[in-house]
This record gives C-alpha cells, sequence and structure tokens, in this order.
C-alpha cells in the first residue's frame, strides 16, 4: 500500500531557507504534491511534479525529487513569517474512471522565527 | 474561484447521536472526498466519490457512509458516532480532466467534538 513519511516540526528563522522532506513508497505515482495549511483552513495546493521530473521552481518554491529514493523535498527561499503553516506532501496513484487518489503525509509542522 | 463549502465549521454531538457533515462544490467537479484529518496522522480518505450516487471506500470507511445524490454534494455520515471520531473532517473535490494532474480543492473543515 501507499505510504508518506515527513518529520514533524521545522524551526526556521525569517530569512533562511527551509526545507521539507518527504519519503513515499508507492513507485506508480502519478504526481507528487505539496500543499499548505494556514491555521484554521483547508489545504490550499502550492506546487505539483509529475513523476518523470526530478526539479521544479516556481518563484521562491524549489521542487525536488528523486524517484530512485523516493524522496522528495519543499525548498522555500527568503522565508518569511506567512509561510508559518502545516505542508503537507502527498503523492497520486490513477484510479481508473475516477483520477487521481491521493496517500498524504502526517503533515511538518513550519514555525517561522522573526 | 473554485469554492468547496462544509456546512458545519464546529460541531459538539453526543455518543450515539446521527451526525450529519454536508459539503457543496461549486465547479462541477467529478470527484469528491471526505477526510479525516487527526495530529501527526495527517489526512486519511474516509470515501470518495468519482460521479453521482457512486461511492468507493477510502482508508478508514469504518463507521461512516457517505451520500451523493446531486453532483455538487456530498454528505458524510455518521450512523452512531462515538468518542475516537472527534476530529477534523476535510471534504475535497478534483476536476477529471486528461491531463488529470488530480488537484484537490478542500473546504475549510467540519471540526467535530463526540462527548
Amino acid at each position: 500500500g501507499e505510504d508518506v513519511e515527513q518529520s514533524l516540526f521545522l524551526s526556521v528563522r525569517e530569512g533562511d531557507s527551509s526545507v521539507i522532506n518527504c519519503t513515499y513508497t508507492d513507485s506508480s505515482s502519478t504526481y507528487l504534491y505539496w500543499y499548505k495549511q494556514e491555521p484554521g483552513a483547508g489545504l490550499q495546493l502550492l506546487t505539483y511534479i509529475f513523476s518523470n521530473m526530478d526539479m521544479k521552481q516556481d518563484q521562491r518554491l524549489t521542487v525536488l525529487l528523486n524517484k530512485k529514493d523516493k524522496h522528495l523535498s519543499l525548498r522555500i527561499a527568503d522565508t518569511q513569517t506567512g509561510d508559518s503553516a502545516i505542508y503537507f506532501c502527498a503523492e497520486s496513484r490513477l484510479i481508473e474512471a475516477a483520477g487521481n487518489k491521493l496517500t498524504f503525509g502526517g503533515g511538518t509542522r513550519v514555525l517561522v522565527k522573526p | 474561484d473554485v469554492k468547496v463549502t462544509q456546512s458545519s465549521r464546529y460541531l459538539v454531538k453526543r455518543t450515539g447521536e446521527k451526525v450529519f457533515l454536508e459539503c457543496v462544490q461549486d465547479m462541477d467537479h467529478e470527484n469528491m472526498f471526505w477526510y479525516r484529518q487527526d495530529p501527526g496522522l495527517g489526512l486519511r480518505l474516509i470515501y470518495f466519490s468519482y460521479d453521482v450516487k457512486m461511492k468507493e471506500k477510502g482508508d478508514i470507511p469504518e463507521g461512516y457512509s457517505v451520500s451523493r445524490e446531486k453532483k455538487e454534494r456530498f454528505s458524510l455520515i455518521l450512523e452512531s458516532a462515538s468518542t475516537n471520531q472527534t476530529s477534523m473532517y476535510l471534504c475535497a473535490s478534483s476536476l477529471v480532466t486528461v491531463i488529470n494532474t488530480g488537484e484537490l480543492f478542500f473546504g475549510e473543515g467540519s471540526r467535530l467534538t463526540v462527548l
């Protein structure tokens, strides 16, 4: 079955880079995602990467995928206090007629200190 | 903008009560999902539906049922609530497309406390 693991907590100083790591088990994953959850809100998609890519950059966000090691990371450059949130890694598997089924990690709580 | 609306943000129920959690999406998405979120466990899929009147069990369906009578509405039902069902419940929807990136759009969540 699918399993996604993340560390629980990350503390970082404002202006530094943050790196959040994730490992997954399903080698047939089609897409991998990073979602952000701010306090009292649902999850919002930050970025995603197709499984045949190894890197994707989007402004301050860099996603690295090591498919051999089943390791995904999210780097946030110049971290701001507004980046304090819970970040979820997720993998997807294609289900016939139903699209993608996502499996989420436990979430990494990122605290940005001024 | 896609909007997924969960009718109740906070509920307090007693053990044994029947509980309905309602979710409505306004973007004609085929797929709808119910997750529960618990600290350290992340999101776990309870049920999903890929069409009206269709439903599929997720990873933790025990103690729950669902209803999808209309495309825009997906309801989660706890027939007899128990204290271990105290949790945050998140509804999500997604569009099935040729590209099929699988992006989920989430509601703000319903925090259920069962006493």
